[in-house]
């Protein structure tokens, strides 16, 4: 099935670091939602972001919906142990048949050294 | 507020088998969506269940099917299983209003824990 491109990959970082990750796409969706799934868990969502351009901030989370609608990263500054886990960003198309359809990402999987 | 439970958390199967998936959703949502997540992967659309009925289903086949109660829990079932189904199964519920267009905030999801199936 279709899913968005993110990047990267995995990710190794010193405690303090600042990351950034990002998904893109070659269609246009409405909405953008970055979750984070620990071991054993479902995804938690972090942000949401509605509008083109809209820059959405959560604690040290940032993240924004890219001007042209495919695409969108996420901000993680002053990382800490807790951090650590997969980040996946989702999008919602338009389409009336759509509704609650979302498109993950592959996942970027942190790290964060002490 | 209760969250989305999943029951079981973990079974296995053998392929050929069928199986039966159980959510119940948050507390005042009132749509259930299920997701299929392979190893390394992210989450797949399989369907949503609002108001008792199927509304939207992604790229599976016939053999995955759904039920809605009226309380708004939901099944996923599964019949003639294949090793390929090997997954986690994620529940995740949602409110939707009778005039929430597809791009309203309704589409944010609360996930559960999961069903982690294995197919041998």
């Amino acid at each position: 099935g279709q899913q968005l491109n993110q990047s990267p990959q995995s990710m190794f970082i010193q405690e303090g670091e600042d990351v950034s990750m990002n998904c893109t796409s070659s269609s246009i969706f409405n909405t953008w939602l970055w979750y984070k799934q620990d071991p054993g868990e479902g995804p938690v969502l972090l942000i949401a972001l509605y509008k083109a351009g809209e820059l959405t901030s959560n604690g040290r989370l940032t993240a924004q919906f890219g001007i042209t609608r495919k695409d969108s990263f996420l901000n993680i500054s002053a990382s800490i142990p807790s951090d650590v886990g997969i980040y996946f960003c989702a999008g919602l198309q338009a389409g009336g048949t759509s509704y609650g359809k979302l498109t993950f990402g592959q996942g970027t999987i942190l790290t964060v050294h002490p | 507020e209760t969250g989305v439970t999943q029951s079981p958390t973990h079974l296995i199967k053998t392929r050929g088998q069928q199986v039966t998936l159980r959510c119940s959703s948050q507390s005042g949502h009132n749509t259930v969506s299920w997701y299929q997540q392979a190893l390394g992967q992210g989450p797949q659309f399989i369907f949503q269940y609002y108001r008792e009925e199927e509304n939207g289903r992604g790229n599976f086949p016939p053999r995955f099917s759904g039920l809605q109660f009226p309380n708004y829990s939901s099944e996923l079932n599964v019949n003639a299983l294949e090793l390929d189904d090997s997954a986690l199964y994620l529940c995740a519920s949602s409110l939707r209003g009778r005039r929430d267009r597809v791009t309203s905030g309704a589409n944010v999801l609360t996930f559960g824990a999961g069903s982690r199936l294995t197919v041998l």
